[in-house]
């Protein structure tokens, strides 16, 4: 799997949009790029995922640019709540290999009054 | 959505002593799950894949015969820590792929927090 870098951490206030950055130069023609976050002790948790289109669920959206090399996490209106670590994988969808996740180091996200 | 449990959600053991976690998949059959372990300020390390049916494959560094897998039917895999020592302590968590899902999505579960005293 594609290996993935993002900043080590980042703010935001409270009702402000997050974008959350991710590079993955390295990223295969089969390959998704997945957005899990992880709140303290717990398991992560899936927010969004995409192929080459940008991506929108209730949680957040998720732009890709049109070379795949990049994308963008973002969380419209982030909340308290929202603070989390937050990873950006690549995986491929391709039977033999599908479902094996690498993580890299991710972005803790702060979310301030 | 798909649901991965784990259980025990937090143990404490003994050094040299043996401890098992679960790692069910509540509403789905998967062939495949996968081991994590999580230090503390760190990611996620993908400690194994296990197979329904067949051994499990470990990464590179991660021994074997200290962490045993089971992965003996479809909705259940078990991970095996034996004689464990404090530097086991650690966060595990795992995760399954969705036989009847053809985008072979993976579910985490909630995670087993073990120390080791």
């Amino acid at each position: 799997d594609a290996k993935t870098t993002q900043p080590p951490s980042m703010d935001c206030a409270e009702g402000r949009a997050a974008n959350l950055p991710c590079n993955h130069s390295t990223i295969s023609g089969n390959e998704y790029v997945y957005w899990y976050r992880q709140i303290h002790s717990q398991g992560p948790q899936y927010i969004i995922h995409g192929l080459k289109n940008n991506e929108t669920n209730e949680m957040a959206s998720l732009i890709i640019t049109e070379d795949r090399k990049s994308s963008t996490l973002i969380l419209p209106h982030a909340t308290l709540r929202d603070t989390a670590v937050y990873y950006c994988i690549v995986r491929s969808r391709i039977k033999t290999n599908a479902g094996k996740s690498t993580f890299g180091d991710g972005t803790t996200l702060t979310v301030k009054p | 959505g798909a649901v991965v449990s784990q259980h025990p959600s937090r143990v404490i053991c003994k050094s040299g002593t043996s401890v098992k976690i679960e790692c069910r998949s509540l509403d789905f059959q998967a062939t495949t799950m996968f081991w994590y372990r999580q230090f503390p300020k760190k990611s996620l390390m993908l400690m194994a894949t296990s197979n329904e049916g067949s051994k499990a494959t470990y990464e590179q560094g991660v021994e074997k015969d200290k962490f045993l897998i089971n992965h003996a039917s479809l909705t259940l895999s078990t991970l095996t820590v034996t004689s464990a020592h404090p530097e086991d302590s650690s966060f595990y968590i795992c995760s399954a792929r969705d036989l009847g899902d053809s985008t072979y999505e993976q579910y985490f579960g909630p995670g087993t927090r073990l120390t080791v005293t």
